[in-house]
């Protein structure tokens, strides 16, 4: 089985709210991923952790705070959002990096709406 | 700079005219090329992962080839559910694991 979970599904949220995306694996995947995709665009790389730590960060804005608590969870903590922030953001995780375990498998998103 | 191009942008087909999309890419050095598919509002699909030129991979009506410029991702005899946008990506050796995409190509099967 290939499932990545995430929830919520739709947050809309003020430009002063504080919210979490979350996102889950059960399949012993030891990388995890955040991308944004905007509408009619592929997805951006935003940060990927390789066992439990942080390993890319691209140049995200600090208002965007990602966590992983364990090896089956991710977590991106929103503060202070801006409406271009609004977009779909995608989790993803792959058993490795390297040595044929790149595939990464997707999970459905969060459509996010910043008000 | 890896840069991955997909054509065309967007395809319309009636149901059981074959065809091709295409991804040109360019690459230092590739670790490996995949193809997914995502339908409006939802996450990208895999569907496969190609490592070397030469080799090809098939699930159902698509096949994918992948040689040292350009991936084909071939419909034979597509169906309405295969409407969808098929995003090609690419992994560069030096670069661990950050995917580049293409902008996808848009495919559309009509009865």
């Amino acid at each position: 089985d290939t499932e990545v979970t995430q929830t919520p599904k739709h947050l809309v949220m003020g430009m002063t709210n504080k919210k979490s995306l979350k996102c889950e694996q059960h399949m012993g995947h030891r990388a995890m991923y955040w991308y944004k995709q905007k509408a009619k665009k592929p997805p951006e790389l935003m940060f990927v952790y390789s066992y439990e730590k942080l390993s890319i960060n691209e140049s995200v804005p600090s208002r965007f705070s990602p966590e992983c608590p364990n090896s089956s969870l991710l977590n991106l903590h929103l503060h202070a959002l801006q409406p271009e922030d609004s977009a779909l953001y995608l989790c993803a995780s792959s058993q490795g990096i390297g040595g044929g375990t790149d595939t990464q498998y997707f999970g459905p998103g969060t459509r996010l709406t910043v008000l | 700079e890896d840069q991955v191009t997909q054509s065309p942008e967007a395809l319309r087909l009636q149901e059981g005219e074959s065809s091709s999309l295409n991804c040109s890419y360019t690459v230092s050095g590739l670790r490996g090329l995949f193809w997914y598919r995502q339908d409006p509002g939802k996450g990208p699909e895999f569907l496969f992962t190609l490592y070397s030129a030469g080799e090809e991979k098939e699930k159902e009506r698509l096949k994918a080839t992948l040689t040292k410029k350009e991936s084909f991702l071939h419909i034979t005899a597509p169906k309405p559910e295969d409407s969808a946008t098929y995003l090609c990506a690419v992994l560069n050796t030096g670069t661990a694991s950050k995917l580049t995409f293409g902008t996808g190509t848009r495919l559309q099967v009509t009865l």
